[in-house]
């Protein structure tokens, strides 16, 4: 199985802030890297997918970046709406693995 | 627009069966695989299964091989996980989601169902 390791696991950050979440890779998977951003009670949304590529709708200020094995998600300028915790999700191979989150949150 | 409902989820027994269902709309369903997901209380994301778009090819985690069964019913836009010798751990709340790609069958996930709760409990 490839084991998916995000860090920090939480990150207190003010609005305007940037702030860069690592997601590491056991192994190589080249691309295929997701993210997701999760509100409480509310399900996962996709962000980015395939290491870098904006889904239709999210805002610019998210960025993927990374292959291989090392990844970062990075928000340029954060806003109030994005304190939320976020996931990496590798569709590499079967199992699929998500990393285990990391809490962003307002200081 | 593209939606995903689950349903079925539930308080029950340990070692008794639950069947959940995902209802698709906005999309032409037979096109796509579907994933589950779960998230127990607290925790982080945990994939399930995977059923292809024709039904071809499934795949499951090793938590519940042998356990849990996904199908689909193209004619009605559904999705099924018949979950039989459920377990305390297997408690969480379910998503359905549609994959990526049409016609693919592991890329990433969206969108995602809103999710349903199964609690198994004595």
């Amino acid at each position: 199985d490839i084991h998916m390791t995000q860090s920090p696991s939480s990150l207190s950050a003010s609005v305007g802030d940037r702030i860069i979440i690592t997601c590491r890779a056991s192994q190589n998977i080249t691309t295929y890297l997701n993210w997701y951003q999760q509100k409480p009670g509310k399900a996962p949304k996709l962000l980015i997918y395939a290491a870098s590529n904006l889904q239709s709708g999210v805002p610019s200020r998210f960025r993927g970046s990374g292959s291989g094995t090392d990844f970062t998600l990075t928000i340029s300028s954060l806003r109030p709406e994005d304190f939320a915790r976020y996931y990496c999700h590798q569709s590499y191979s079967v199992p699929i693995t998500f990393g285990q989150g990391t809490r962003l949150e307002i200081k | 627009q593209v939606q995903l409902v689950e349903s079925g989820g539930g308080v029950v027994q340990p070692g008794r069966s639950l069947r959940l269902s995902c209802a698709a709309s906005g999309f032409t369903f037979s096109t796509y695989s579907i994933h589950w997901v779960r998230q127990a209380p607290g925790k982080g994301l945990d994939w399930v299964a995977v059923i292809s778009y024709d039904g071809n090819n499934i795949y499951y985690a090793d938590s519940v091989k042998g356990r849990f069964t996904i199908s689909r019913d193209n004619s009605k836009n559904t999705v099924h996980l018949q979950m039989d010798s459920l377990k305390p751990e297997d408690t969480a709340v379910y998503y359905c989601a549609r994959d990526g790609y049409s016609y693919g069958l592991i890329n990433w996930f969206d969108p995602w169902g809103q999710g349903t709760l199964v609690t198994v409990s004595s």
